[in-house]
């Protein structure tokens, strides 16, 4: 089965500076990668998602990479801001089968 | 206009007790699932409901029993509570379709078994 892993498990940055996970997944037939945010006692929201037929997706400060070769994607934050900081998880899926989710990185912005 | 509620969002409860969480999306969706994030934040799948039919079934214990009344709901009942199974559930819901599968969660049931 499909198995993601990302990195690094704790990000700590400067206010202002660019953040970036990245993940990894095994199974090549994955084709759904969303990434999502998550706040201290909320439940997990998506902020970004990019599929197989597409090599980079950007929305304001946030933008996603996806080397389908390689099998990675990566999530990049720019100008972070102290609200940025939760905990982050990248996702992958085939089509419309279940989620399997990274194991979460810690993103920590000091002012 | 709560996209994704669960009720309720603390449970605390003694070992051997059995319990239910309930879980309403009101985005008109035809999927929902039940999610569960262990003390190290690690998210996993445990069922998926498409239009009441249940479609995604992980290796989870027969103790849990997930219903789905109407596309709008699907509750989660847990018989018989170990220490174990203490963690955060989360219910999600998402469109059944390839180029729409985007999954909303709701603010997750922090189940505490003493």
């Amino acid at each position: 089965g499909e198995n993601v892993e990302q990195h690094p498990s704790t990000l700590s940055v400067q206010e202002g500076d660019s953040a970036v996970i990245k993940c990894t997944y095994s199974d090549s037939a994955s084709n759904y990668f969303p990434w999502y945010k998550q706040e201290l006692g909320k439940g997990p929201q998506l902020i970004i998602d990019i599929r197989s037929n597409v090599g980079e997706k950007k929305d304001q400060r946030i933008a996603v990479t996806l080397n389908k070769t390689a099998k990675h994607f990566s999530l990049h934050i720019t100008e972070t801001q102290p609200e940025d900081s939760a905990v982050y998880f990248c996702a992958a899926s085939i089509y419309t089968d279940k989620l399997i989710f990274g194991t979460g990185t810690r993103l920590q912005v000091f002012p | 206009d709560t996209a994704v509620s669960q009720t309720p969002k603390y449970l605390v409860t003694q070992m051997g007790n059995d319990k239910s969480i309930k879980c309403e999306q009101n985005l008109g969706h035809d999927t929902m699932y039940w999610y569960k994030q262990d003390s190290k934040k690690f998210l996993k799948i445990m069922f998926s409901y498409n239009n009441k039919e249940l479609i995604i079934n992980e290796t989870v214990p027969n103790r849990f029993s997930p219903k789905s009344p109407d596309k709008a709901h699907l509750n989660l009942h847990i018989n018989s509570l170990e220490l174990g199974d203490s963690a955060v559930y989360f219910c999600a819901s998402s469109q059944f379709r390839e180029d729409d599968n985007e999954q909303f969660f709701g603010p997750g049931t922090r189940l505490t078994v003493l």
